[in-house]
C-alpha cells in the first residue's frame, strides 16, 4: 500500500491563482481531512470528510474548498490565493475509530 | 473550543537519558490523547495514545501517562538515541468517529551523541 499521497510537493502561486492540491488513500478509509502547519502553531484542521459526499468545516476553512467524491481521493480547492494561506499542508485518513495517517506535505508559496 | 499548551518548546538531551513533555489541555470533554512525531519533511507519525480510561501506557521506550483531573497528560522517552531526534506533538480530541485533533505548537527534541 502507499499510504496517503499528496501532490504536488512545492508549489509556487502568485496571489489571486487558483490551485487544487491533491489527496488519495488506498487503505479504504472513511475519514479524511486537511491540515494547515505554520511556523510555531502546530497543525490545524482546514476540512474533514466522514464518507464519500460528505465534508465539513474544520478551524480554518476560510478560502478553501473541498469535496469527496470518491473514498480515495480529497481534493483541497484554492479558489483565489492570498500569502496568508503560505504554508505546508498536510492530508491524513483514518478509519473509524483509528490512528490518523498523514501524507508527506506540500509546501506552498503564495506570492 | 480546546487551547493546548505544550512545554517545553525545545529539548536537549544527551544520548541514553530521558526526556519528558508536558501536554496541557483544557476541554474537560477530551477522552483521547496521542502523541505524534515528525521528521523533518516529513508529515506527523502516531508513535503512542491513550484513552480516558487509562492512566499510563508503556511501548518499549515510550510512555504516556494521564491526569484527567489536572487535565495534562506526559510523553516519556528513555534511553533516548539520535534517531529521536524530532518535532513531537500532542493532539488531544475526542474519539468519537472522526478524530478532531488540536494540536499543541510542538516540541523540539534534540538527542546529541
Amino acid at each position: 500500500n502507499a499510504g496517503v499521497t499528496q501532490t504536488p510537493k512545492f508549489q509556487v502561486l502568485k496571489t489571486g491563482q487558483s490551485m487544487t492540491l491533491q489527496c488519495a488513500q488506498d487503505m479504504n478509509h472513511e475519514y479524511m481531512s486537511w491540515y494547515r502547519q505554520d511556523p510555531g502553531m502546530g497543525l490545524r484542521l482546514i476540512h474533514y470528510s466522514v464518507g464519500a459526499g460528505i465534508t465539513d468545516q474544520g478551524e480554518v476553512p476560510n478560502g478553501y474548498n473541498v469535496s469527496r467524491s470518491t473514498t480515495e481521493d480529497f481534493p483541497l480547492r484554492l479558489l483565489s490565493a492570498a500569502p496568508s494561506q503560505t504554508s505546508v499542508y498536510f492530508c491524513a485518513s483514518s478509519s473509524e475509530v483509528g490512528t490518523q495517517y498523514f501524507g508527506p506535505g506540500t509546501r506552498l508559496l503564495v506570492l | 473550543g480546546e487551547n493546548v499548551e505544550q512545554h517545553p518548546s525545545t529539548l536537549s538531551v544527551q544520548e541514553g537519558d530521558s526526556a519528558v513533555i508536558k501536554c496541557t489541555y483544557s476541554d474537560s470533554a477530551s477522552n483521547y490523547f496521542p502523541w505524534y512525531k515528525q521528521e523533518l519533511g516529513k508529515g506527523p507519525q502516531l508513535i503512542i495514545d491513550i484513552r480516558s480510561n487509562v492512566g499510563e501506557k508503556k511501548d518499549q521506550r515510550i510512555a504516556v501517562t494521564l491526569n484527567k483531573t489536572a487535565k495534562h497528560f506526559s510523553l516519556h522517552i528513555t534511553e533516548t538515541q539520535p534517531e529521536d531526534s524530532a518535532v513531537y506533538f500532542c493532539a488531544p480530541g475526542m474519539n468519537t468517529g472522526f478524530q478532531k485533533l488540536v494540536f499543541g505548537t510542538g516540541t523540539r527534541l534534540l538527542v546529541s551523541p
